[in-house]
């Protein structure tokens, strides 16, 4: 059971936008800044977008994050094959001090 | 480009140790906090424990507290998890990863695992 909520698939076709949520409490997301990683089949995660809604160097702005109150959600326009990957939100909690992780969510371009 | 590379898993009997390692190269770790992340198969993230640059500070995930220890030596460039008295559910892929010391939360460079299989 992960402290934030994601669902744990989602899909989309070619040139399509999909949004992914993530749900926590006021001890993480509420509070804190959010994260997203990108997981490609059989590699390590990769940073995709830190502080709620930047992107690092490198990331195309077809990826887009936001957030409100204790919910963010991660936006993904003209979707591409290669965006079929996990999906995973974290964010920093004060009562475990550590960051907190979604369960993921496996996206699938159909 | 910033590289880690964990080293140290295997298959190990339940009780038993093993010790990880990564090594960091290509920018200044001391200054850099550094986290442990383990993958089991087929599931989520989970985050194990956390470093500070200096090594000053370390929390621990509730599941690992009083069985694993993160340590580092800067001198070395490298970040350790002892793993002592392991469980089946301890079989994971061991990722290190790499935080801004502005924001503890960002991990923005992980290595590339090393899995860990707890098994008699």
């Amino acid at each position: 059971q992960s402290v934030l909520t994601q669902p744990p698939s989602a899909s989309g076709t070619p040139g399509q936008r999909v949004t992914i949520s993530c749900s926590g409490s006021s001890s993480n997301i509420g509070s804190k800044a959010v994260n997203w990683y990108q997981q490609l089949p059989g590699t390590a995660p990769k940073l995709l977008i830190y502080n709620n809604n930047q992107r690092p160097s490198g990331v195309p702005d077809r990826f887009s994050g936001s957030k409100s109150g204790t919910s963010a959600s991660l936006a993904i326009s003209g979707l591409q094959s290669e965006d079929e990957a996990d999906y995973y939100c974290a964010a920093w909690d004060d009562s475990l001090n550590g960051p907190v992780f979604g369960g993921g969510t496996k996206l699938t371009v159909l | 480009q910033v590289q880690l590379v964990e080293s140290g898993g295997g298959v190990v009997h339940p009780e038993r140790s093993l010790r990880l390692s990564c090594a960091a190269s290509r920018f200044t770790f001391s200054n850099f906090p550094m986290h442990w992340v383990r993958q089991a198969p087929g599931k989520g993230l989970e985050w194990v424990a956390i470093m500070s640059s200096d090594g000053s500070n370390k929390y621990y995930a509730d599941s690992v507290k009083g069985r694993f220890t993160i340590s580092r030596d800067n001198s070395k460039n490298t970040l350790y998890l002892q793993m002592n008295s392991l469980r089946a559910e301890d079989t994971a892929v061991y990722y290190c990863a790499r935080s801004p010391s502005s924001s503890w939360s960002r991990l923005d460079y992980w290595g590339q695992g090393t899995l860990v299989t707890v098994s008699s």
